[in-house]
């Protein structure tokens, strides 16, 4: 089974402009959550997905936005970037059907880190 | 609101010492508490997890951690440290069974393993 994938990796951006980073969920996974690590700090829960509709909001603007597909990936949206927006974004997905490799535990994958200037 | 508070930035140990990293947690209803471990330029892996029932838990590579309601701590440990398990561990806490995936991490605590 695959795990959950990031990308890109790294990218660097200047404020105001805009971002979006996709994740592709662990296969037999439903539900996206994704986090914002800044440096030194733990994660932080942005939004989670689940039949593709936002699930539940962390103390985020709304300029971060997300999608979820039918195929159950994701991308997280954010606009007219900041510099405090530098940091490790984190998806991570899981599954609530009880049998399923994961189910109810967060699987995260490695992040994509974006540095804004 | 739910909040945990993870004592020391970081810990240093000898190889084969005893691991103890602090966690104590704040929440309004029962609590479902995992520890984390991330390695350089890794996600995060899940340790371990409590949810109900046994209050001391085991997981993977040797360690384990005790839920105790009284003192509202989830205290993460390991007799006796190799140098993998030098990472960054992070303790986390849930909403019980309403939103596991809505987690609230603490700022983290550094091992370091000496040889």
């Amino acid at each position: 089974e695959t795990g959950v994938t990031q990308s890109p990796t790294h990218l660097i951006k200047t404020r105001g402009q805009q971002v979006t980073l996709r994740c592709s969920s662990q296969s037999g996974h439903n539900t996206v959550s994704w986090y914002q690590q800044a440096l030194g700090q733990g994660p932080q829960f942005i939004f989670q997905y689940y039949r593709e509709e936002e699930n539940g909001r962390g103390n985020f603007p709304p300029r971060f936005s997300g999608l979820q597909f039918p195929n159950y990936s994701s991308e997280l949206n954010v606009n007219a970037l900041e510099l405090d927006d530098s940091a490790l974004y984190l998806c991570a997905s899981s599954s609530d059907r009880e049998g399923v490799s994961g189910a109810n535990v967060l699987t995260f994958g490695a992040g994509s880190r974006l540095t804004v200037l | 609101a739910q909040s945990v508070t993870q004592l020391g930035s970081h810990v240093s140990v000898s190889e084969g010492a005893l691991v103890l990293l602090r966690c104590n947690y704040s929440s309004s209803v029962p609590p479902y508490l995992f520890w984390y471990v991330q390695y350089p330029n890794q996600g995060l892996q899940l340790l371990l997890k409590y949810t109900t029932g046994a209050t001391l838990v085991k997981g993977i590579n040797g360690f384990e951690a005790e839920f105790k309601k009284s003192e509202t701590s989830f205290h993460l440990t390991k007799p006796s440290a190799h140098m993998s398990d030098a990472a960054e561990y992070f303790c986390a806490v849930s909403e019980g069974s309403y939103n596991t995936d809505k987690l609230i991490f603490g700022t983290g605590t550094r091992l370091q393993v000496f040889p």
